[in-house]
This record gives C-alpha cells, structure tokens and sequence, in this order.
C-alpha cells in the first residue's frame, strides 16, 4: 500500500529558481492537502483542494501555486523560490470530514 | 495563529511511567486528531475523537475530549523508549470547509531507557 507519495525527497535551490512537488495518492481521496513544517512548529496549510479541478488557499498561500488536475495528483508549485520558503514540505489526503488524514514522508526544500 | 495548543512543550521521563500531554483550540470543531512525528520523519496518525465523543482508547493510548473547555489530552500508559518522539494535536474546525486540520506546535516526549 503506497498511501501518499511525494516527490523529490530533498532538494536545494537558488534564490530566484522555480520547481514543482508532486504529490500522489492511490486511496481514492477527494480531498488533498499542502503543508509546510518549520523548525520547532506545527504544520501550517498551504493550499488544499477538495476535489479534482478544484483549489482554495490555507494559512499561508503566499508564494505558491497548486492544481489538482487528476483526483490522485496535486502539485505544488513556486515559481521564484525565496529562502523563507526553507521548510519541509507535507502532502496529505482524506475523505471528507477530515477522516483518513494520511501524510506522505514530506520534502525538505533549501533555497541559498 | 494556531489552533491547537499543546502543554507541555517538552516532557521527559521514564521507561515505564505515563505520559500525558495537553491540547486547548479556540473554535468549535468538528473532531480532534493525535499524531505522532519522529525526528526528521512524517506524521503518524494516532487516535481520531469526533465532537460528541469523550474519551476514546487504542492500545496504551487514551484521549479526552472536553468541548466546553475545549481541550483534550493524550495519555500514553506505560511508556516505552520507542515513543520518544513530537506529538501533535490537530483540529478539524466546524465552520470550515475542506476537512483543513489546523495543527499545535507539539510536545517533545523523551522517554529515558
């Protein structure tokens, strides 16, 4: 059983530089989700998407994009990348209601 | 802001002993989420409690849930070293849509050998 599966693992950038996380999910969840994890703090949501095609903005939206254009498939991405975006990154998916929540294992993005 | 609230931020005992951490929110919710994070790894989901639930039990976990306090904690009995590890309380607030969880700032369990 996959679960939820991000990728890249890790990865370093440079001020100024674009990339995309993607995230998959094989459980049939209409919901997914965007978070981020800094040093010593809970997750905080980035954007989320309730169902294919669909995207609203979270706790901290800023500097971000998303698309959900298959149900199993959300991406995020940040087309300049700035170093308070030095984080690690969580996707998650879930039924409706909040149940089901499953994490993938996360990303940790540096941007120098 | 965050939600969720949780006391203590850091605990430390024994190999055997309970451990009970605290969690406060501020808005009404529909249900109340633990997970568990080791160092440098994702999260793990721990125990789900819904609003009209007071006490829920799974293995050597125990949630609470006070809703006119708006507070819940996590006792973990007879603890072992293996549960050394961040432990996160997360809510699924009523008013708001998307199922979004809204996270504390977590409790460092260190549990000695």
């Amino acid at each position: 059983n996959a679960g939820v599966t991000q990728t890249p693992k890790f990865r370093v950038l440079k001020t100024g530089q674009s990339m995309t996380l993607l995230c998959a999910q094989d459980m049939n969840h209409e919901y997914m989700y965007w978070y981020r994890q800094d040093p010593g703090m809970g997750l905080r949501l980035i954007h989320y998407s309730v169902g294919e095609g669909t995207t609203a903005k979270g706790e901290v939206p800023d500097g971000y994009n998303v698309s959900r254009l298959k149900k199993q498939n959300f991406l995020l991405g940040l087309e300049s990348a700035a170093p308070s975006q030095t984080s690690v990154y969580f996707c998650a998916s879930s039924y409706p209601g909040g149940y089901g929540y499953t994490f993938g294992s996360g990303t940790r993005l540096t941007v120098v | 802001s965050q939600q969720g609230e949780e006391d203590p931020q850091a605990l430390s005992i024994q190999e055997g002993e309970n451990a009970t951490m605290n969690c406060s929110y501020k808005t009404s919710i529909n249900n109340l989420q633990w997970y568990r994070q080791n160092s440098g790894r994702g999260l793990v989901h721990l125990i789900l409690i819904r609003s009209n639930e007071r006490e829920k039990h799974s293995g050597r976990l125990r949630v609470t849930l006070d809703t006119s306090k708006k507070s819940s904690s996590l006792l973990i009995t007879a603890s072992r070293a293996a549960d050394t590890a961040s432990y996160f309380c997360a809510t699924t607030p009523l008013e708001t849509s998307g199922s979004r969880l809204t996270f504390g700032e977590g409790t460092q369990l260190t549990v000695n050998p």
